[in-house]
């Protein structure tokens, strides 16, 4: 199976702040890369795909970039309802797999 | 605009089936991939497997074989089945939709709200 790593674990940032999480695959997985949000009690939400793709409705605060092993989520002006758990996942091959989330939070 | 459903007990005996639907509503079911997903503090977010409209299927090789995921769509639902469930199956199950199965427009653009199973 393809290892996903996020870095941080948890970040705290102020409203307004450029925040950036990274994901990295344990091996060449091309462009084929996903972002989620998760909030408390939610399913997770679909953010970014194809490694820099918006996905149809979702802020354009929210970019990806990256290709081959590492990637990166940018939320270029923190908002109070950004606060949520952020999954990056592969779907280069099966099984697809997910790293282990990043929470934001706000100072 | 799709709407996912799931379904079940959301308690059952270690050894017996752990049993989930998906409802579907709101829009087609051909030509799209449907998952099972389960989300738990221990093992994180975890793909199960899909069925494809057609009935074909896959499943990750960690649950292959306990897993079954079956499609109805005269009834607009697909299932779940896990057999000889144990604590390490509990969890939140998802179900999710994706345009295709693995690499480009593989992504899980639809999720139902999750359903909590708890095996003991």
């Amino acid at each position: 199976d393809i290892q996903m790593a996020q870095s941080p674990s948890s970040l705290s940032a102020f409203a307004g702040d450029r925040v950036t999480v990274t994901c990295r695959a344990s091996q060449n997985i091309n462009n084929y890369l996903n972002w989620y949000q998760q909030k408390p009690g939610k399913a997770p939400k679909l953010l970014i795909y194809g490694a820099t793709s918006l996905q149809r409705g979702v802020s354009s605060r929210f970019g990806g970039s990256g290709s081959g092993t590492e990637f990166t989520l940018t939320i270029s002006s923190l908002q109070p309802e950004d606060c949520a758990t952020y999954y990056c996942q592969q779907s280069y091959s099966a099984p697809q797999t997910f790293g282990q989330g990043t929470k934001v939070e706000i100072k | 605009q799709l709407q996912l459903q799931e379904s079940g007990p959301g308690l059952v005996k270690p050894s017996e089936t752990l049993s989930l639907t998906c409802n579907i509503s709101g829009g087609a079911i051909s030509t799209f991939y449907w998952h099972w997903l389960r989300q738990s503090p221990g093992r994180g977010l975890e793909w199960i497997g899909f069925v494809y409209y057609n009935g074909n299927v896959d499943y990750n090789p960690s649950l292959r074989r306990r897993v079954t995921i079956s499609m109805d769509p005269s009834e607009s639902r697909f299932s779940l089945k896990l057999r000889d469930a144990t604590a390490a199956d509990t969890a939140i199950y998802y179900c999710a939709r994706s345009p295709r199965a693995i690499q480009a427009a593989a992504q899980f653009d639809f999720w139902g709200q999750g359903a909590p199973v708890t095996v003991s």
